[in-house]
């Protein structure tokens, strides 16, 4: 059974900055990885896709990357503003659902 | 276009009572799964269907069951309410069934209460 670990469960930095988070997984046979943020008390908004075949994905200040021989993933925010401010979730598609971690809580201070 | 909408935002309901939760997907969309949420145990997948077949189920006792329409539109039933219910409950629309790589739309989910 797939299990995901995201590291570290909290964080808070200055605005401005760069910053990483980390994600891993029990079972490297991934089959799709999406990365969402979580506003409290909402729903989730899915941020990026990593499909089976690709390594990685782009999308504006975000840049999410996809190690199935380690069985990683990391999510970078560059030039980090107080808007990001959320939680952020890791989650493997595999045939039986998606596999959630407990999220990594992000403040950025203004 | 529109989201996925799930009603109602938010409930409050006796244990012992039963409850009905409702997700429309994104026009288009057939999959439709859906996930309880709670502080301990985060999200936690409860089951999913696809043009109205249930796929698969998550771990959860046999008071939570779903149905989904001919429209993809899903209704989420628990029986017998307990405390330990509480919790937020999302459903994801996708164009495919899981595993399949198209990704996952939220809805801003369902509220339950239980006291």
């Amino acid at each position: 059974k797939q299990e995901v670990t995201q590291i570290p469960a909290a964080l808070s930095v200055p605005e401005g900055e760069n910053l990483v988070l980390n994600c891993s997984f029990t079972d490297s046979a991934i089959y799709n990885l999406q990365w969402f943020r979580q506003d409290p008390g909402k729903g989730l908004t899915s941020l990026l896709l990593i499909q089976s075949s690709q390594r990685e994905q782009t999308s504006g200040r975000l840049n999410a990357s996809l190690d199935k021989s380690s069985g990683r993933s990391t999510l970078y925010i560059a030039a980090s503003q107080p808007g990001d401010s959320a939680t952020y979730l890791c989650a493997d598609d595999g045939a039986d659902g998606l596999t959630f971690g407990k999220g990594t809580h992000l403040i950025i201070q203004p | 276009k529109a989201g996925v909408t799930q009603t109602p935002r938010y409930l409050i309901k006796t244990r012992g009572q039963q409850v009905t939760l409702s997700c429309s997907p994104i026009s288009g969309h057939r999959s439709v799964s859906w996930y309880q949420q709670t502080p301990g145990q985060g999200l936690q997948f409860l089951f999913e269907y696809f043009s109205e077949t249930q796929r698969n189920k998550g771990n959860f006792p046999g008071r939570f069951s779903g149905r989904q329409f001919s429209n993809s539109r899903s209704e989420m039933n628990v029986s017998t309410l307990e405390l330990g219910d509480s919790a937020l409950y999302l459903c994801a629309s996708s164009f495919r069934m899981t595993g399949e790589g198209y990704g996952y739309t939220f809805g801003s989910g369902t509220r339950l209460t239980v006291v």
